[in-house]
């Protein structure tokens, strides 16, 4: 079981807008930045979002992210096919003194 | 351009020993922390721990510690995650990762290599 919890599947038409959460607790999102990581089919993460929702450079506008409290958000307008996708949160834990994931979230394009 | 390359797949027997190596390049390997994350067949991925080739200081996850050792040579700029004594169960996609290099170990992993396959198997 992952120390933060993401819904284990989502699912949108082309074009729509779609949002991923990640609940955490005060040892981790409530007190340390939260990043996100696509991993798109067969390939290694990538960074998506970084220090809750600065983008890295290429990384396309149609990605945000947002915390609040001990939760935290991905979201994604203008779906794409291309963006069928795994996602992960993670997050320091001052507690483990370690990083922690969330379980991933599978992104479906319908 | 930064690059972390890793060590090819493996196929090992339960009880063997392992070591791959993840080889940074277009950097200074020896300013930023490298870590090392385990991705079991379908599943998510698991921070086992990390080193600051600078001064070789590692922390490990509590569920890696004692189980693998990572260690780093910085005259080649290369990390590594070894094993003494393979189990089925470390069969997995193992990835080197790179953190950003403002703060410290707390930093987001900007960087990734290709992975390596480890397969265990008797």
């Amino acid at each position: 079981q992952s120390v933060l919890t993401q819904p284990p599947s989502v699912s949108e038409a082309p074009r729509q807008r779609v949002t991923i959460s990640c609940s955490g607790s005060s040892s981790n999102i409530g007190n340390n930045a939260v990043n996100w990581y696509q991993q798109l089919p067969g390939k290694a993460p990538k960074l998506l979002i970084y220090y809750d929702d600065l983008l890295p450079s290429g990384v396309s506008d149609r990605f945000s992210g947002s915390k609040s409290g001990t939760s935290a958000s991905l979201a994604i307008s203008g779906l794409q096919s291309e963006d069928e996708a795994d996602y992960y949160c993670a997050a320091w834990d001052d507690r483990l003194n370690g990083w922690v994931f969330g379980g991933g979230t599978k992104l479906t394009v319908l | 351009e930064v690059q972390l390359v890793q060590s090819g797949a493996e196929v090992k027997k339960p009880g063997e020993s392992l070591k791959i190596s993840c080889k940074g390049s277009g950097y200074s390997f020896t300013s930023y922390w490298i870590g090392w994350v385990r991705q079991m067949p379908g599943k998510g991925l698991e921070w086992m721990g990390i080193i600051y080739p600078g001064d070789s200081d590692t922390r490990y996850s509590p569920s890696f510690q004692g189980q693998v050792t990572i260690s780093a040579d910085k005259s080649i700029s290369t990390a590594y995650l070894q094993w003494s004594s393979l189990k089925a169960s470390d069969t997995a996609m193992y990835y080197c990762v790179r953190h950003l290099g403002i703060v410290g170990a707390t930093d987001p992993f900007d960087y990734w290599g290709q992975g390596t396959l480890v397969t265990v198997s008797s």
